[in-house]
């Protein structure tokens, strides 16, 4: 099994600056990396897969980056609504794994 | 808009089963791989199961396989987890979760607000 590990595993960050989140796989995953973003009592909402691509109508701060075992999710000037917990996911290999999330919290 | 619904969630005794359901709609339900993602209270999200488009071989994290058994009936937009052997371990909410299509068959886009399973005595 593919072990995604996140760090921190929580990011205090003012509005309106940058936020840099890590996601790291025990081995490679090629490009086949997603980011999911989670708010208390809402479903999770996925913003990136193929470690770069943005899902559709999520908005151009939200970049990704990275390949092989290394990848990060930036967001690049942080509005209140993004505070929330991210999460990456495997799909390179069964069993699909996500990571334990990173906590975005208001500084 | 696509739209998930799950429902049949509620307290259940350890051993005992229950069957989750998920009407979806929206999009052609039947294209579609889907997929139950749950996740347990202080934790995070842990992938449960999927089901190929045409309901064909379908696959099971290791801590479900044998007690669990997703289907789906292209019919009625309806997926279904049926849950046997429960265990308290297994208690959290369970997500609804469809597929993009194929070959990202195993990204997650669209998640549906949950249904909260408790397995206690």
């Amino acid at each position: 099994e593919i072990v995604m590990t996140q760090s921190p595993a929580t990011l205090s960050v003012s509005p309106g600056e940058r936020a840099t989140l890590s996601c790291r796989a025990s081995q490679s995953v090629s490009s086949d990396l997603a980011w999911y973003q989670h708010k208390p009592g809402q479903a999770p909402r996925l913003l990136i897969y193929d470690a770069s691509i943005r899902a559709t109508g999520i908005p151009a701060r939200f970049s990704g980056s990275g390949s092989g075992t290394e990848f990060t999710l930036t967001i690049s000037s942080l509005q209140s609504v993004d505070f929330a917990v991210y999460y990456c996911q495997q799909y390179y290999n069964w069993p699909f794994t996500f990571g334990q999330g990173t906590r975005l919290e208001i500084k | 808009e696509v739209q998930l619904v799950e429902s049949g969630g509620g307290l259940v005794q350890p051993g005992g089963s229950l069957r989750l359901s998920c009407s979806a709609s929206g999009f052609t339900f039947s294209s579609y791989t889907m997929h139950w993602v749950r996740q347990a209270p202080g934790k995070g999200l842990e992938y449960v199961s999927g089901i190929p488009s045409n309901g064909g071989n379908a696959y099971y994290a290791d801590s479900v396989k044998g007690r669990f058994t997703i289907s789906r009936d292209n019919s009625k937009n309806t997926l279904y987890l049926q849950m046997t052997s429960l265990r308290t371990e297994d208690t959290a909410v369970y997500n609804c979760v469809k597929g993009r299509l194929v070959p990202r068959a195993n990204v997650f886009d669209y998640w549906g607000q949950g249904t909260l399973v408790t397995v206690s005595s």
